[in-house]
């Protein structure tokens, strides 16, 4: 059966703090694993990663996949109020859906 | 393009009531899927369909009904509504094939069974 793992489920810092989410995987046939961004209302996208190694950037935002040892981070450096979210991973691996994670619900306190 | 909406935003059932949920795309997107999220568990999902005319269960199928009659449409019903079935519902699409396996997900409803 296919299997995402996050962890922390949930995780509490300071602004200016630097965090990392951790994703890890089991599935046959994988094809990519994305990033999700959940605030009050539905997810949406950060990153699709398909190769081991190459970092995704997006602002203060990077994502990496280890494809070897199956998981995959999300790093968030110099953390401000509004990163307060859950954060989502999921893993495409092919014509099936998406198998998402529970999720690591980040608050980022003043 | 709107992307993709649910309706509706909100809604309170009494036990035993029955409702529909639509999901509507404008992407011609193959792929739709009906997700419920409960605090703690992540997005779970109930049924999808990979084209007009199929669906498929997913890991909560029990309670819930869906049809696909158009592409753009996906329906969610729940023929006799239960407390636990209390629950933000998303809906989402992403296409067959391309460069991107992105999910794009609609807004959410909020059900509410008492």
């Amino acid at each position: 059966e296919d299997k995402v793992v996050q962890s922390p489920l949930s995780l509490v810092v300071h602004e200016g703090d630097t965090v990392t989410l951790n994703c890890s995987y089991e599935v046959t046939n994988f094809r990519s694993l994305l990033w999700y961004k959940q605030e009050k209302k539905a997810p949406t996208f950060l990153f699709m990663l398909t190769s081991s190694g190459i970092e995704k950037k997006s602002g203060r935002l990077s994502s990496i996949l280890d494809k070897k040892e199956l998981f995959s981070i999300l790093n968030i450096t110099a953390t401000q109020t509004g990163d307060s979210a859950i954060y989502l991973c999921a893993v495409n691996s092919g014509n099936t859906p998406l198998v998402f994670g529970k999720g690591t619900r980040l608050s980022v306190i003043a | 393009n709107a992307g993709v909406t649910q309706t509706p935003k909100f809604r309170v059932l009494k036990t035993g009531q029955s409702m529909t949920l639509l999901c509507a795309q404008d992407m011609n997107h193959e792929y739709m899927y009906w997700y419920r999220q409960d605090p703690g568990m992540g997005l779970r999902l109930i049924h999808y369909s990979v084209g007009e005319g199929t669906t498929a269960k997913g890991e909560v199928p029990d309670g819930y009904n869906v049809s696909r009659l158009k592409k753009q449409n996906f329906l969610l019903g729940l023929e006799s509504a239960a407390p636990s079935q209390t629950s933000v519902y998303f809906c989402a699409s992403r296409p067959l094939s391309g460069p991107s396996y992105e999910q794009y997900f609609g807004p959410g409803t909020r059900l509410t069974v008492t």
